[in-house]
């Protein structure tokens, strides 16, 4: 375990379903992100949270929306989401400011939009 | 152009052999991470640089801010070394903003 957790580890949902994935971190961080991983790219940065205020929207669509109660949890909500969408979405989290920069990520979900 | 390139895309190599991972990039950086994902898909933190060199058992990571280039090393490779192993930089600028990825490199470390 590497302090940042991410449940589901798998999920398989219809392009009709509405799912949430969701982050947890237990190491004091102030900063939480997603990330989506497709097959032969690069990760892509889809939101950061700062202080639980959204600072980034990559220009994501709007069918994946973003929710952070506070800053040790992140959810991304999933709805109408077509087959492209399918990739490994993977959370992190940073402590920014001070004297210390940790980043570390969780272990990712599986997605497949069927 | 992708901002942070890495070589090569594929290495195999044979158990005992060193190993080079070459990253470069082409922004102003305030840190440069080296990261590595396994099968299955979760990603762990090998080394954060931001000037000179860094050393943990077998691996060895250096970055030569002027030339915008960093190197991971692995010394006497082993099979479980196989992954992909991705160079990953924070832009300078300060604050969240997320980091920018290469595309990975593909080792394989045969017995």
């Amino acid at each position: 375990e590497t302090g940042v957790t991410q449940t589901p580890r798998h999920l398989v949902m219809g392009m009709t379903n509405k799912k949430s994935l969701k982050c947890e971190q237990h190491l004091g961080h102030n900063a939480m992100y997603w990330y989506k991983q497709s097959a032969k790219k690069p990760l892509e940065l889809m939101f950061v949270y700062n202080f639980k205020e959204q600072t980034e929207n990559n220009s994501v669509p709007s069918r994946f929306s973003p929710e952070c109660p506070n800053s040790s949890h992140l959810f991304l909500h999933l709805h109408t989401l077509q087959p492209e969408d399918s990739a490994l979405y993977l959370c992190a989290s940073s402590q920014e400011g001070g004297t210390s920069y940790g980043y570390t990520f969780g272990s990712g979900t599986r997605l497949t939009v069927v | 152009k992708n901002e942070v390139e890495q070589s090569p895309q594929n290495l195999t190599a044979q158990e005992g052999e060193f190993i080079t991972i070459n990253c470069s990039y082409s922004v102003g950086i305030s840190a440069l991470h080296w990261l590595q994902q396994h099968p299955g898909g979760g990603i762990v933190s090998l080394f954060m640089l931001s000037s000179g060199k860094k050393k943990h058992g077998r691996l060895i990571a250096t970055i030569n801010i002027q030339e915008k280039h960093s190197s991971l090393h692995i010394t006497a490779s082993h099979p479980r070394d196989s992954a992909v192993y991705i160079c990953a930089v924070r832009k300078s600028g300060g604050g969240a903003d997320g980091l920018t990825f290469g595309k990975g490199t593909h080792l394989i470390i045969q017995p």
